[in-house]
């Protein structure tokens, strides 16, 4: 258990509707990143935020959109949902001195019909 | 910029003998290596990191790799496959960056290579 925790595990919707996954980072890690994991893509770096602060940007869609909330819990809001957009999604988060490491949440996967 | 490449999609092992996944890396500066594993429906797990001390690193479950910068590769080895290691494995790099050369940013995974160990 890497101590990061993201809901919710499973989620099926269709497309053209909105969602929204939560990670909460482990205790103490105020930096949250965003990866998507697809079958044709493999792992891509979304987006990473830092103290509440968005810090970078990576593959991200313009539909995406993701905050980092005070008490350091990010969200992730998926909008105008495609096919294509069906995918694990991951939170990981990363003490400052970790040299790099990230701790990864267990994912949610997303299925859009 | 930064680029991790895993030469092997699919390598098969017999439980008992040794394993080796390569990776390469592409850096302009100091890397950060990591070997990450995923099991089937799982998250993804740390398996060990290399982060500029020793060049060879050992991991959980008997797992190590030895950072080569001459050769810009960063293989995971291990002596003895067993069958609980069946799984799909990520070399990945993040590159030291920010002010001072003190901060880290995004992961860039690997395309991953996928392990069968058969009985």
């Amino acid at each position: 258990d890497s101590g990061v925790t993201q809901t919710p595990k499973h989620l099926i919707t269709a497309t053209g509707q909105r969602v929204t996954l939560r990670c909460s980072p482990r205790s103490g890690d105020l930096s949250v990143y965003w990866y998507q994991q697809s079958l044709d893509q493999g792992l891509q770096f979304l987006i990473q935020y830092y103290n509440g602060e968005e810090r970078a940007k990576g593959n991200i869609l313009e539909r995406f959109s993701a905050q980092q909330f005070p008490d350091l819990h990010s969200e992730l809001n998926l909008s105008s949902l495609e096919l294509g957009d069906s995918a694990l999604y991951f939170c990981a988060s990363s003490p400052r001195t970790s040299g790099g490491t990230q701790y990864f949440g267990p994912g949610t996967r997303l299925l859009v019909l | 910029a930064q680029s991790v490449t895993q030469l092997d999609s699919h390598v098969s092992v017999s439980e008992g003998t040794p394993v080796l996944l390569r990776c390469n890396y592409s850096s302009s500066y100091s890397p950060s290596l990591f070997w990450y594993v995923q099991h089937p429906n799982k998250g993804l797990q740390l398996l060990l990191k290399y982060t500029s001390a020793a060049t060879l690193v050992k991991g959980i479950n008997g797992f190590e790799a030895e950072f080569k910068k001459s050769e810009t590769s960063f293989h995971l080895t291990k002596p003895s496959a067993h069958m609980s290691d069946a799984a799909e494995y990520f070399c990945v790099v993040n590159i030291r960056g920010g002010a001072g050369g003190t901060s880290y940013g995004k992961l860039t995974f690997g395309q991953g290579t996928i392990l069968t160990v058969h009985p």
